[in-house]
């Protein structure tokens, strides 16, 4: 069955530093992968996708993401956080075929200090 | 209509009581979901329709929970006897085979 792990429940960095948010997934065939982002109060948001093609996929915000099929893995990052990025983050993977729902990690909330 | 609507916004009932929650999809999106949000649990999966296929419904967590999909548009989430477990954001998303999801701003569901 397909899973997607988020290792950080909460991480804090400051304004101006990079970040890297973790994601693990668990998929028996070539997965799609997504990043959305939920602000407080607002509705999810997508910021990227990876279907096929360049593993390290541009979104929106200057995030960017990379597919890494060895190690399960889809990482988000960004350079340079601004206070406006504290959100909470998802991961999911879906397949394919679209046939099959996608699933979601459990999230990771940023916080960005001054 | 631009996004997926979703109503009401906020919900309070009685335990105890069915409720109903509606979902308008962004038109021409074959597939619509349902997930449920709560606090720290991240979303998860109730429900999913494709075309005229028949559902997905291996996340619905009861069977007081239920869903429908009338003329491939509108779906409906009812929620019978509700319980304060249930008290959660219930998103709807929409989307065509292998594009991303389009989410609703949800509806909080509050059972007292």
């Amino acid at each position: 069955a397909q899973s997607v792990t988020q290792p950080d429940i909460h991480i804090t960095v400051s304004e101006g530093a990079s970040l890297e948010l973790r994601c693990n997934y668990s998929y028996g065939a070539t997965p799609y992968l997504f990043w959305y982002v939920q602000s407080p109060g607002q509705g999810l948001q997508l910021l990227l996708k990876y279907f096929s093609g360049d593993t390290l996929v541009q979104g929106i915000k200057g995030f960017e993401a990379e597919f890494k099929r060895s190690q399960s893995s889809f990482n988000l990052r960004k350079p340079s956080v601004h206070w406006s990025d504290a959100a909470e983050y998802f991961c999911a993977v879906g397949s394919n075929s679209g046939n099959t729902p996608l699933v979601f990690g459990k999230g990771t909330r940023l916080s960005v200090i001054a | 209509g631009a996004g997926v609507s979703q109503s009401p916004s906020n919900k309070v009932t009685e335990k105890g009581k069915d409720v109903e929650l509606r979902c308008d999809p962004i038109s021409g999106h074959t597939a619509l979901y349902w997930y449920r949000q709560s606090l720290g649990q991240g979303l998860e999966f109730l429900i999913y329709f494709q075309g005229n296929s028949a559902p997905d419904k291996s996340g619905l967590p009861s069977d007081r929970f239920s869903a429908e999909r009338t003329g491939g548009s509108v779906s409906t989430l009812t929620i019978q006897r509700t319980q304060q477990e249930d008290s959660a954001v219930y998103l709807c998303a929409s989307n065509d085979p292998v594009s991303p999801l389009h989410f609703g701003n949800g509806t909080r569901l509050t059972v007292t």
